[in-house]
């Protein structure tokens, strides 16, 4: 079965405390994977998209890597508006036929 | 650009009543997904329309549960009976042509059915 899971389920950090989340996934046929930012009561965010192990991308103070059975986000030197859950997906499926498969997020609170 | 727009925002219903969510997708955009998020299963995709025409709707869970998109700028989610499990929030997200880098995903209907 398709999984996608994602630790710490919650991170509390100070401001400037570097750290990283991360999103392990056991799926056949892994076509692309996914980070998303929530904020509370909204709809979730689109921040990166990796397709290949040794895959890199950075956002301000983001940076999403992959490997072939995890990926990570790192976040450096955190400021109390990067709060908010970070969701991981990978797409799966062919051609038209692809979804998303969500893991269940890491709530992160930055405190100044 | 309004972003995608769902209403209600909340509805709060009885067991065995029907519940209709409504979403208006970006315009230009021909892809619409309805996904659910709880507590328990976290964020889940329901079904999915190309060009108005439902591609996967693995995704729902019961008979219960119907989507329709009549058109390019209008689709539904309905719950006939609806049920205490069925209590989530239930997002719109559109695309192209389904980019799911490109996905925006609305405010969101928060459900409770007592």
């Amino acid at each position: 079965e398709d999984q996608v899971t994602q630790s710490p389920e919650a991170l509390r950090l100070q401001e400037g405390e570097s750290s990283s989340l991360n999103c392990s996934y056991t799926v056949s046929g892994l076509r692309g994977l996914f980070w998303y930012r929530q904020d509370p009561g909204k709809g979730p965010e689109f921040l990166f998209t990796l397709y290949s192990a040794g895959e890199e991308k950075e956002k301000e103070r983001l940076k999403a890597t992959l490997t072939k059975k995890e990926s990570f986000l790192h976040i450096t030197a955190p400021k109390p508006e990067d709060s908010a859950t970070y969701l991981c997906a990978v797409q799966i499926g062919c051609l038209i036929r692809n979804k998303l498969v969500f893991g269940a997020g890491t709530i992160l609170r930055v405190k100044s | 650009d309004a972003g995608v727009i769902q209403s209600p925002r909340h509805e709060v219903t009885e067991m065995g009543q029907e519940v209709t969510l409504r979403c208006k997708p970006i315009s230009g955009h021909n892809s619409l997904f309805w996904y659910r998020q709880t507590m328990m299963r976290g964020l889940e995709l329901l079904i999915y329309f190309n060009n108005n025409v439902p591609i996967d709707d693995s995704g729902m869970p019961e008979d219960r549960f119907s989507a329709k998109m009549p058109n390019a700028s209008f689709s539904t989610l309905k719950i006939q009976p609806s049920e205490p499990r069925d209590s989530a929030v239930y997002f719109c997200a559109s695309s192209f042509s389904p980019r799911w880098e490109t996905q925006y995903f609305g405010p969101g209907t928060r459900l409770l059915v007592l």
